[in-house]
């Protein structure tokens, strides 16, 4: 079972920040989070990861709190094609890669104009 | 880009008979997994396929099962014989080893969508 809590669904305006929220209390110190979305039934789509640093790419942005219990995904400026069911994923490395991810049922975030 | 793609995008079979889902992982991908979602439900994890052996199976890849990589690019899923229950999306991911420290994204397919009637 998926290790991590999520809100079934969220709203955000066009243009705005959408900052999506994920529980994950009892991840352990080697274990990683990963943002995953999944637009419409195309194949899910990496976002993001981190271990304990806050983390930035060109599509998002990940904060993880100091005790590691919980992160936020922060699109900086949603559009119409952000919208998706968004996954927040907590597995550990294994020589490099992810594993089998461990799919929840996550956050369906609705952009609206 | 460099892209994970999967053939048929559709597969319409009756129940009791074998297919074989193409996919064919991004070229320097060494680590390559098949998952599936039955519409309306999680994506679930199948198998993980390493080094030309398997890595990590889930309960739902029982003996009807396999995985192959009969050459240098594709990577195959095969159900021997179908059941209604095998409908669903299957989705083909590969990722690279060791590329940078610490975990390695996963790049997923377009899925199949396998239709058993």
């Amino acid at each position: 079972d998926a290790k991590t809590t999520q809100p079934p669904s969220m709203d955000c305006a066009e243009g705005r920040a959408a900052n999506l929220p994920c529980n994950h209390s009892t991840i352990s110190g080697n274990e990683y989070v990963y943002w995953y979305r999944q637009i419409h039934s195309q194949g899910p789509q990496y976002i993001i990861h981190g271990l304990k640093n806050n983390e930035t790419n060109e599509m998002a942005s990940l904060i993880i709190t100091e005790d590691r219990k919980s992160s936020t995904l922060i699109l900086p400026h949603a559009t119409l094609r952000d919208t998706a069911v968004y996954y927040c994923i907590v597995r550990v490395a294994i020589g490099g890669s992810q594993g089998n991810l461990i799919f929840g049922k996550g956050t369906k975030l609705s952009v609206k104009p | 880009e460099p892209e994970v793609t999967q053939t048929p995008s559709h597969q319409v079979t009756q129940m009791g008979q074998e297919v074989i889902l193409r996919c064919v992982p991004i070229s320097n991908h060494l680590y390559f997994y098949w998952y599936r979602q039955i519409l309306g439900q999680k994506v679930e994890f199948l198998v993980s396929f390493y080094n030309n052996e398997i890595s990590e199976k889930s309960e739902i890849f029982d003996d009807q099962f396999s995985v192959e990589r009969p050459d240098g690019s594709n990577f195959t899923l095969k159900i021997r014989s179908t059941k209604l229950e095998d409908s669903a999306m299957y989705f083909c991911a590969s990722s690279v080893v060791l590329r940078r420290e610490g975990a390695n994204e996963q790049f997923f397919g377009p899925g199949t969508r396998l239709t058993v009637l």
